[in-house]
């Protein structure tokens, strides 16, 4: 069982819906990330978070530290929302640079 | 634009060549790192600078060799490679370890012939 995992794998969806995507861990944590990537291959860090709840214009992302479970909202989406979305979390049993990944949830808005 | 840049873009070489990857970043960050990324998969990190001196080398075979001239700059340098090490290389830095997000490059797509 891998220690970060997404869900769905693989999510298409029209212009202007709400977008949900879940990751859920298995390790104790100090921080969650939420990135994106778009075909061309640049990453682009979207939320670290610890606790709570962040927002940032169309995107927020939550955190359950008990349930051991963040998700990733979208609102009105927009085609160039397209992308591979990646969860990955930086464990309190590991060394301060690591990070273990989830294996991305590739988004698709059609307009 | 990413703040993080990487040259060259692509790059395809063969297999006794010898090519360096280069990674600039003036965020004043003291981590640096380099990831392995095959298609459809997440990244794999493959070596940690901070503070300009090597903190993890994850098993990385000695192909791949890493230097860090300055804060600034980090290259990976590519030698005798195979065609199994084609994939995108891209490099990260963060104002120092522990929890501080990692800024990405856009990446190096690298083709083994």
């Amino acid at each position: 069982k891998n220690e970060v995992e997404q869900s769905p794998q693989n999510l298409t969806a029209q212009e202007g819906e709400f977008i949900t995507i879940n990751c859920s861990y298995s390790v104790g944590i100090s921080a969650l990330h939420w990135l994106q990537q778009h075909p061309g291959g640049g990453i682009v860090s979207l939320f670290m978070l610890s606790s709570g709840k962040k927002k940032h214009g169309r995107l927020i992302a939550t955190i359950n530290i008990q349930e051991k479970h963040s998700s990733l909202h979208i609102t009105a989406s927009h085609p160039r929302d397209s992308a591979v979305y990646i969860c990955a979390v930086r464990s309190i049993e590991d060394s301060n640079y690591q990070l273990i990944w989830g294996a991305g949830t590739k988004l698709i808005i059609k307009p | 634009d990413t703040e993080v840049t990487q040259t060259p873009k692509h790059l395809v070489m063969g297999m006794t060549n010898k090519k360096s990857l280069k990674c600039e970043q003036h965020m004043g960050h003291r981590a640096m790192y380099w990831y392995k990324q095959k298609a459809k998969k997440p990244p794999e990190l493959m070596f940690v600078y901070s503070y300009e001196k090597l903190s993890i080398n994850e098993s990385v075979p000695s192909r791949f060799s890493p230097e860090c001239p300055n804060s600034s700059l980090l290259n990976l340098h590519l030698h005798a490679l195979q065609p199994e090490d084609s994939a995108l290389y891209l490099c990260a830095s963060s104002q120092s370890g522990g929890n501080q997000p990692q800024h990405f490059g856009d990446g190096t797509r690298l083709s083994i012939l």
